[in-house]
């Protein structure tokens, strides 16, 4: 069946440090990645997409490449910001056309501090 | 336009007793899907709803279930509550068929607490 891995948390930064959240997924066939984010309190928003190999999503300074050869879709960012503290859940989609039956993976929390 | 809006957000009850969450999804939405969120097993997938049929169901007991209104509008039931059905409880909606990309629009949830 389908799954998706993600990094334990909490990853904890400072302002402006580099950020990596690591995902690989397990699915048959050629699935759409994505990567949500859920604020304190609130529920979770799409933040990127992938829809295909070699695709690169982007969104607020965010950015995942979907790779094959490695089902990975890790989560980047340049300088990350205390805004940005949150949960980050990475989800698969079978193919377009389905039921909208997403698999998430675990989420990791992102603790941002000045 | 307007967002995804669950009601009631904070709710208390006691073991035995049930429960019903309501979603009102984003207005052209047609399908509704229910997630269970918690601190132990994550996000986890409850139901999905699509022209008032149950299109998808997860691994919930029965006590778990839900309906769909002909206005999209949908519900969810927990029945005889156990302590473990404390829980951020998610609904989310979308396009449905040949347009679904996946692309879920959450509501803010409504948090239970069984005591």
């Amino acid at each position: 069946g389908n799954s998706v891995t993600q990094m334990e948390g909490p990853v904890t930064l400072s302002e402006e440090a580099f950020l990596t959240i690591n995902c690989t997924y397990t699915a048959t066939g050629y699935p759409s990645l994505f990567w949500y984010v859920q604020y304190p309190g609130e529920g979770l928003q799409l933040l990127l997409k992938a829809t295909k190999a070699d695709d690169k999503g982007s969104n607020k300074g965010f950015e995942a490449t979907y790779r094959k050869e490695t089902t990975s879709f890790h989560l980047e960012k340049g300088s990350v910001q205390v805004s940005d503290s949150a949960v980050y859940f990475c989800a698969l989609f079978p193919y377009t056309g389905t039921a909208s039956k997403l698999t998430f993976g675990t989420g990791t929390r992102l603790q941002v501090t000045l | 336009k307007a967002g995804v809006t669950q009601t009631p957000r904070y709710l208390i009850k006691t073991r035995g007793q049930q429960v019903t969450l309501s979603c009102s999804p984003i207005s052209g939405h047609r399908s509704v899907s229910w997630y269970q969120q918690t601190p132990g097993q994550g996000l986890q997938f409850l139901f999905e709803y699509f022209s008032e049929t149950q299109r998808n169901k997860g691994n919930f007991p029965g006590r778990f279930s839900g309906r769909q209104f002909s206005n999209s509008r949908s519900e969810m039931n927990v029945s005889t509550l156990e302590l473990g059905d404390s829980a951020l409880y998610l609904c989310a909606s979308s396009l449905p068929g040949y347009a679904n990309t996946g692309e879920l629009f959450f509501g803010e949830g409504s948090r239970l607490t069984v005591l």
